[in-house]
């Protein structure tokens, strides 16, 4: 089957590293995405990792792949008031053109 | 940086009446995609278009809904028969390879059918 979960909601302090964690249940998935949608605009495309790999860092973005649990997480380091948004996280697999995204994760930052 | 663009960023329209949404791609991609989210709910796909045809499509994508490229910059998404249930955030994407080359989305048009 197809499908992305992750928790709605993530409240962290200013400063401190967010964690937003992903499932996803097709072990064909070949292209892992973190997308960003702040109030009002569209899906920025943050990070992406390809199935093969375990890890990719880009500045203050770190994101872990756990291929055997299907899990992919998204580190956020030193987290600002501008990190707000909506995180979703999503899967593609070589075969297919979609992609499918998860509900996505509510981050708020608390000062 | 090249962005995808959309228009118009609000449409209201009456149910039953035929809608067009307008995209402009990254200039130097070739495949391109439709996707709609409807309030609270997921980020759904819809179709692919790669050298003017569709590659693929959704159950979601039936026969009132139809895409076009009709010049080098645009891409469109038709809706013939507005319904209720069509109300969405539209959302265009496009990408340069269909492969290891992700998907770049626009800022979306938010359609209200009355």
């Amino acid at each position: 089957g197809e499908d992305v979960e992750q928790s709605l909601f993530l409240s962290v302090r200013e400063g401190d590293s967010s964690v937003i964690n992903c499932t996803y249940t097709d072990s064909s998935s070949t292209y892992l995405y973190w997308y960003k949608q702040e109030p009002g605009a569209g899906l920025q495309l943050l990070t992406y990792i390809f199935s093969n790999m375990d890890m990719k860092q880009d500045q203050r973005l770190t994101v872990l792949l756990n291929k055997k649990d299907k899990h992919l997480s998204l580190r956020i380091a030193d987290t600002q008031t501008g990190d707000s948004a909506i995180y979703f996280c999503a899967e593609r697999r070589s075969s297919a053109s979609k992609i499918i995204f998860g509900s996505g994760t509510r981050l708020s930052i608390r000062p | 940086e090249p962005e995808v663009t959309q228009t118009p960023s609000h449409q209201v329209t009456q149910m039953g009446q035929e809608v067009i949404l307008r995209c402009v791609p990254i200039s130097n991609h070739l495949y391109f995609y439709w996707y709609r989210q409807i309030l609270g709910q997921k980020v759904e796909f819809l179709v692919s278009f790669y050298n003017n045809e569709i590659s693929e499509k959704s159950e979601i994508f039936d026969d009132q809904f139809s895409v076009e490229r009709p010049d080098g910059s645009n891409f469109t998404l038709k809706i013939r028969s507005t319904k209720l249930e069509d109300s969405a955030m539209y959302f265009c994407a496009s990408s340069y390879r269909e492969g290891n080359q992700p998907q770049h989305f626009g800022d979306g048009t938010r359609l209200s059918i009355l």
